[in-house]
């Protein structure tokens, strides 16, 4: 069964420096998301991209956020300088054209020291 | 806008009792419905989705879940849970259909079975 992969599955970093965050979605699907899980929290929606552009971005998806959908397989999320409330879990979505269900990457968990 | 509430932060049960974990919801259009269950230190898994039809829809693990429209609700249910459903479950909504649509969540409601 076709799924999404994310990489690494776990990064650490210092506050300050700039990371990216991997996902492969799954090969037929259109729209990709990305959603994030700060310890204890529930689930946010970050960024919708679709047709290599953003369709919608939340309050939290400021400046020194990116992502990018490098080539024909894999997209990015980029965080410029990271901070320490960066922490958390990062999700990873994709869906098909026309369907409202996602299927779920199983997370990439950044630390920020 | 859409918005989950999901009543219950903490819920414990014995092994083999029935469960219910409560959801609401609130959109001004159609939705679809999710429930999601993560375990320790891992991903999300969809355990059933609601998209038409039937308002009782089966899911995995031996979970379901009914739809009801008016009272905008979609509880999950087990007859007999088992230690190995000890996780955290998450109500989401998603107003379908068509195109991008980013999925809301609820807080999570963490299941406890005590043996």
């Amino acid at each position: 069964e076709p799924e999404v992969t994310q990489t690494p599955s776990h990064q650490v970093t210092q506050m300050g420096q700039e990371v990216i965050l991997r996902c492969v979605p799954i090969s037929n699907h259109l729209y990709f998301y990305w959603y994030r899980q700060i310890l204890g929290q529930k689930v946010e929606f970050l960024v919708s991209f679709y047709n290599n552009e953003i369709s919608e971005k939340s309050e939290i998806f400021d400046d020194q956020f990116s992502v990018e959908r490098p080539d024909g397989s894999n997209f990015t999320l980029k965080i410029r300088s990271t901070k320490l409330e960066d922490s958390a879990m990062y999700f990873c979505a994709s869906s098909e054209q026309g369907l409202a269900e996602q299927f779920f990457g199983p997370g990439t968990r950044l630390t920020v020291l | 806008a859409q918005s989950v509430t999901q009543l219950d932060s903490q819920v414990p049960v014995f092994e083999e009792a029935p469960v219910e974990l409560r959801c609401n919801y609130s959109s001004s259009v159609s939705v679809y419905l999710f429930w999601y269950v993560q375990y320790p230190n891992q991903g999300l898994q969809l355990l059933l989705k609601y998209l038409s039809g039937s308002t009782l829809v089966k899911g995995i693990n031996g979970f379901e879940a009914e739809f009801n429209k008016s009272q905008t609700s979609f509880h999950l249910r087990k007859p007999s849970v088992h230690i190995s459903d000890t996780a955290e479950y998450f109500c989401a909504v998603t107003e379908g259909p068509g195109g991008y649509q980013k999925v809301t969540f609820g807080i999570g409601t963490k299941l406890q079975v005590i043996p």
